[in-house]
């Protein structure tokens, strides 16, 4: 059972377009946090989000925790090349909990 | 700083064969972590240390063992090799206060890419 759904698992969008990419579960999460992942790397850290309704925004990146903490979303608006690679989410479920990930969303914007 | 380092970068192993996957980091972090990603699959917590000294299982340790003698390095052993462990193994630090591990950015090494025949 995967704890942590991310939707959709793949998605093909063209430079300039908007898209959202969603991570899900039945659980509450104490925080919840973004990973970008390119080919060949590790992933790197883009937010993470603590309480729930929050709203984070990186340039063109807009983030946002549910209000109940159980869901999150990521929204990219005017797409770029570089912004293709797998997004991942990362769960905490407080101090005793180690990061749960979820299987990621892999984004591929062409130009 | 070189952020946090693994070698090697690909390997091939025989079933039966051992190895051990190494990984340093120089940001003085505390907490230092082993994953393994599937395709398709994200990333699974094998084991993870809070400190020198100190280690943990997580989510999938068998078919392997850690060890953290020192601040800087943690890694990861496998005994005895086996098809399953055909995987990509990141290495990751943080430093964390121990409040809430999903407050602490976590720092990734570029990874192992192991096949196992």
């Amino acid at each position: 059972t995967q704890l942590l759904e991310q939707s959709p698992q793949f998605l093909s969008i063209q430079e300039g377009e908007n898209l959202t990419v969603y991570c899900n579960s039945s659980s509450v999460f104490s925080s919840l946090q973004w990973y970008r992942q390119e080919p060949g790397e590790g992933p790197v850290l883009l937010v993470t989000v603590v309480t729930g309704g929050e709203v984070k925004k990186l340039k063109r990146l807009t983030f946002q925790f549910g209000d109940a903490r159980k869901d999150s979303s990521l929204h990219i608006t005017a797409a770029q090349t570089g912004d293709t690679g797998l997004y991942l989410c990362a769960g905490a479920r407080g101090s005793q909990g180690n990061l749960i990930f979820g299987k990621g969303t892999k984004l591929s914007v062409k130009p | 700083n070189a952020g946090v380092t693994q070698t090697p970068k690909f390997r091939i192993l025989k079933i039966g064969q051992s190895m051990t996957l190494q990984c340093t980091q120089d940001m003085n972090h505390n907490y230092m972590y082993w994953y393994r990603q599937d395709p398709g699959m994200g990333l699974k917590l094998i084991y993870y240390s809070v400190g020198a000294g100190i280690t943990d299982k997580g989510e999938v340790p068998n078919g392997y063992n850690v060890s953290r003698s020192t601040t800087e390095d943690f890694p990861l052993r496998l005994e005895l090799a086996a098809p399953s462990q055909t995987s990509v193994y990141f290495c990751a630090s943080s430093y964390s206060y121990g409040q809430d591990s999903g407050l602490d950015e976590q720092f990734f090494g570029p990874g192992t890419r192991l096949t196992v025949l």
